[in-house]
């Protein structure tokens, strides 16, 4: 069955270090996306992606970047992490079809900067 | 501007109870998209309907309905005859701006259903 799969699923860090999470679906999705889920906020856009190559920032895109190598793949780096990006970081997937774009997420990433 | 309001953070019922969950969309786009997702206290996101902005037939599902109704912005949500599984949060969402329009997301309903 196709899925969307996110790893590490927990992650502690330190303070100014370079973390990448994984994001994987193998639906075969034009789309891909990057939120965080913080209290208070809902679930917010960092970056999207709607093909190999194709990168945009979203909401709240300071202090992340992510690359699309190939249509299976975003990965998302926090190039200094800091404290205010503890939070949980949901990769989510659609087509670009006549599904018109239902999002799949992944089972998300519990992140703790120290 | 695109935005969803949920203005019920936290509800509460006994189990059996009907609940409706309420969202209020804003866009003027005239082809719009709308979901609602669940996030069960395991944390994942689960989806659960779509409707576009051209069909307002309301949507039954089992103990889910969905009733769209555009003279007022709305796409709430109700279950029926609850029960404790039901408990979680549930987001309503907009996709607006074309087949690339991104996702906004309302800051959701927490749901309990005591026993």
């Amino acid at each position: 069955d196709a899925e969307i799969t996110q790893s590490p699923r927990h992650k502690i860090t330190e303070t100014g270090r370079q973390v990448t999470l994984a994001c994987h679906q193998t639906w075969n999705h034009n789309n891909m996306f990057w939120y965080r889920q913080d209290l208070g906020h809902g679930l917010r856009l960092i970056h999207y992606s709607y093909g190999v190559q194709d990168t945009n920032k979203g909401e709240v895109s300071d202090g992340y970047s992510v690359s699309r190598s190939n249509t299976e793949d975003l990965p998302l780096t926090l190039e200094s992490a800091a404290s205010s990006q503890t939070s949980v970081y949901f990769c989510a997937s659609s087509s670009s079809g006549t599904t018109r774009g239902t999002q799949y997420f992944g089972p998300g990433t519990r992140l703790l900067v120290l | 501007a695109q935005k969803v309001t949920q203005a019920q953070t936290e509800i509460s019922v006994v189990e059996k109870e009907d609940v409706t969950l309420d969202c209020v969309y804003e866009t003027r786009d005239t082809t719009y998209y709308l979901f609602w997702y669940k996030q069960p206290p395991s944390g994942e996101l689960v989806f659960l309907i779509r409707r576009n902005s051209f069909d307002e037939q309301n949507e039954i599902s089992g103990r889910y309905s969905w009733n769209f109704q555009k003279s007022t912005s709305s796409f709430n949500f109700t279950i029926t005859a609850s029960q404790v599984v039901d408990s979680a949060v549930y987001f309503c969402a907009l996709k607006a701006g074309g087949s690339q329009g991104n996702l906004i997301f309302g800051k959701g309903t927490k749901l309990s259903v005591k026993p």
